[in-house]
């Protein structure tokens, strides 16, 4: 069972530059989530996604867009990518409050 | 969103029980207490999850008191591989994906021989 898959797992990017990180579960769950965690610290909420077509922001929202694109996949865009979104970025998803995450995206930004 | 305080971090040597607790003063009716663990490099996984009391697994026990406004988990006799960072997280789990289900800083444990 693959679980929470993402892509892609390493990436280094630009100031400036634009990338989407994608997320898809195959678990048929209506709950997926965004978190980005900085070296030595805890995860903090982008965005999130309560069923297909909805999404509300999280504790760090700025600089971040998100989508919805069915209820499979939860994709995660930096229009203008800075130094400060250096983190890595984990895809969760959920039905009855369990998260399950995915192997994280290393993202580096110069 | 209800708000989580742990202690930083803790030390223990192996075979010890290990209790963490995480204050969470502001939990609602409908909010569940779940705990999770992460090694580095690698995202959260579940640990345990209640709504008061006291439950059990194969690998911690979670007590609940009754104002709910804390709890404890409870890691028997731990071993070197339990190092890790353990999470509380309060959010309704009705499985409505409502609620914005937000991480404290969680607890360092190291585990020594």
């Amino acid at each position: 069972n693959a679980g929470v898959t993402q892509t892609p797992k390493f990436q280094v990017l630009k100031t400036g530059q634009s990338m989407t990180l994608q997320c898809a579960q195959d678990m048929n769950h209506n709950s997926m989530y965004w978190y980005r965690q900085d070296p030595g610290m805890g995860l903090r909420l982008i965005y999130y996604s309560a069923s297909e077509g909805t999404t509300d922001k999280g504790e760090v929202p700025n600089g971040y867009n998100v989508s919805r694109l069915n209820k499979r996949e939860f994709s995660l865009r930096l229009e203008s990518a800075a130094p400060s979104q250096t983190s890595v970025y984990f895809c969760a998803s959920s039905n009855t409050g369990e998260l399950f995450f995915g192997e994280g995206s290393r993202l580096t930004v110069l | 969103l209800a708000k989580t305080t742990q202690p930083i971090s803790m030390d223990s040597y192996e075979g010890q029980e290990v209790n963490i607790t995480c204050s969470h003063n502001n939990i609602a009716t409908n909010d569940y207490i779940t705990w999770y663990q992460q090694f580095p490099s690698q995202g959260p996984r579940f640990i345990i999850q209640g709504y008061k009391t006291k439950v059990t697994n194969e690998v911690a026990s979670l007590f609940i008191p009754a104002d709910r406004k804390s709890s404890t988990l409870s890691l028997p006799r731990v071993s070197l591989s339990d190092t890790a960072v353990y999470y509380c997280l309060v959010g309704d789990m009705g499985g409505t994906g409502n609620t914005p289900l937000v991480f404290g800083k969680g607890t360092r444990l190291s585990v020594i021989a």
